[in-house]
């Protein structure tokens, strides 16, 4: 069965203070790793897709990468708008295309 | 483009009432999905249609739940008779192909 662990549950940084999130997946055939953001009230916003180890994809202050077990969510130098819950999924080939969730990481960057 | 929008953006009902969720997809998505997301938790998927047919609703409780998608385009999904635990953000998503699912806002839902 395909899962998705994200950690941690909560990350508090200060402005500038660069750290990663972290998500474990098991998956039978991987079609993609998935990135989202989502903020209090709002639908989760499309980041990054990642389809292979070894790759890497960056949009501003965010990089993630991707190994055969996880991926990672780098933060660098955090502004208190990257303040929001960030979500991880799989898409194996076992299923239908859909995508399976973890349970996200809320992260607070305070100024 | 237009995103995917849903209506309503809150509801409240009783325990053992019923309610709708509408959800209108990107314009060419044929790929429509229902998620539930709970409190703290990530989204959880109930159905998933291609085009007009149901192609995965293992999650879905269908005791509950029902869900329709006519002419391939808009969507409704209901719940009668709601119970406390059926609390929660309903996510309407899109795609096209292999592509990412884009989310509409949500609906969120309490029951009391």
């Amino acid at each position: 069965e395909d899962q998705v662990t994200q950690s941690p549950e909560a990350l508090r940084l200060q402005e500038g203070e660069s750290s990663s999130l972290n998500c474990s997946y098991t998956v039978s055939g991987l079609r993609g790793l998935f990135w989202y953001r989502q903020d209090p009230g709002k639908g989760p916003e499309f980041l990054f897709t990642l389809y292979s180890a070894g790759e890497e994809k960056e949009k501003e202050r965010l990089k993630a990468t991707l190994t055969k077990k996880e991926s990672f969510l780098h933060i660098t130098a955090p502004k208190p708008e990257d303040s929001a819950t960030y979500l991880c999924a799989v898409r194996g080939s076992g299923n239908t295309g859909k995508l399976i969730f973890g349970q996200g990481t809320t992260l607070q960057v305070k100024p | 483009e237009a995103g995917v929008a849903q209506s309503p953006r809150y509801k409240i009902i009783e325990k053992r009432q019923s309610v709708a969720f509408w959800c209108n997809p990107i314009s060419g998505h044929a790929t429509l999905y229902w998620y539930q997301q709970i409190l703290g938790q990530g989204p959880k998927l109930l159905i998933q249609f291609q085009n007009n047919g149901v192609v995965d609703d293992s999650q879905l409780p269908k005791d509950r739940f029902s869900a329709e998608r006519l002419k391939g385009v808009d969507s409704t999904l209901k719940i009668q008779p709601a119970k406390l635990e059926d609390s929660a953000v309903y996510l309407c998503a899109s795609s096209s192909s292999n592509s990412p699912l884009h989310f509409g806002n949500g609906t969120r839902l309490t029951v009391t």
